[in-house]
């Protein structure tokens, strides 16, 4: 089946920029997501890209897609302590609503 | 406000009981999912749900049991066969479009189940 890999921990001192980055297997991939959890809480979206895209800039969030490579990567700039939390990327395969989710990676600030 | 409603947040079981996990959504979406989340092994899914009075198993539906008897709810039961129940369950919900909307879940806060 198709599959998503992360990194499981990161560790960034406050007010450097954190990279995030996710593999994924599926070729039809349309949609890809990235989710934030915080402690004992459900997911929430942070962003998306859609799979003709390269890039996509919200504020302090960047999402790069490398297509050929099968690789997405997240980066926020000036990493806060709220920023702390684990960080899933998931993505959906083409005529379908089923997303698949990577293992997350937590993010650890420090100051 | 729309939103997903889970409860309860937290609970215990003995060995050897069923349990029930409630999910109830106002958002007016058709599909509705359940994950198990254990450390290190990110979010699998369980059951889903595309329609009223349909569902499908996921990845680890073994020892799990749902029902949609109305849109807006999907209860998931925990019975005596899963062998390792404890773990942090949600539920998701999202329109179903085919793959030609942007696909995006929304989650509730989650239910964290114990197993004594």
């Amino acid at each position: 089946g198709e599959d998503v890999e992360q990194s499981l921990f990161l560790s960034v001192r406050e007010g450097d920029s954190s990279v995030i980055n996710c593999t994924y297997t599926d070729s039809s991939s349309t949609y890809l997501y990235w989710y934030k959890q915080e402690p004992g809480a459900g997911l929430q979206l942070l962003t998306y890209i859609f799979s003709n895209m390269d890039m996509k800039q919200d504020q302090r969030l960047t999402v790069l897609l490398n297509k050929k490579d099968k690789h997405l990567s997240l980066r926020i700039a000036d990493t806060q302590t709220g920023d702390s939390a684990i960080y899933f990327c998931a993505e959906k395969g083409y005529n379908t609503d089923k997303l698949i989710f990577g293992t997350g990676t937590r993010l650890q600030v420090f100051p | 406000d729309g939103g997903i409603t889970q409860s309860p947040k937290y609970l215990f079981r003995k060995e050897g009981q069923n349990v029930t996990l409630s999910c109830e959504q106002n958002l007016n979406h058709d599909a509705m999912y359940w994950y198990r989340q254990d450390p290190g092994q990110g979010l699998r899914l369980i059951y889903y749900s595309q329609i009223v009075n349909d569902f499908q198993k996921g990845d680890i539906a073994e020892g799990y049991s749902v029902s949609r008897e109305k849109k807006e709810s999907f209860p998931l039961t925990v019975t005596s066969a899963q062998k390792n129940p404890t773990a942090f369950y949600l539920c998701a919900s999202s329109i179903v479009s085919g793959g030609l909307d942007t696909g995006e879940l929304f989650f509730g806060e989650g239910s964290r189940l114990t197993v004594l």
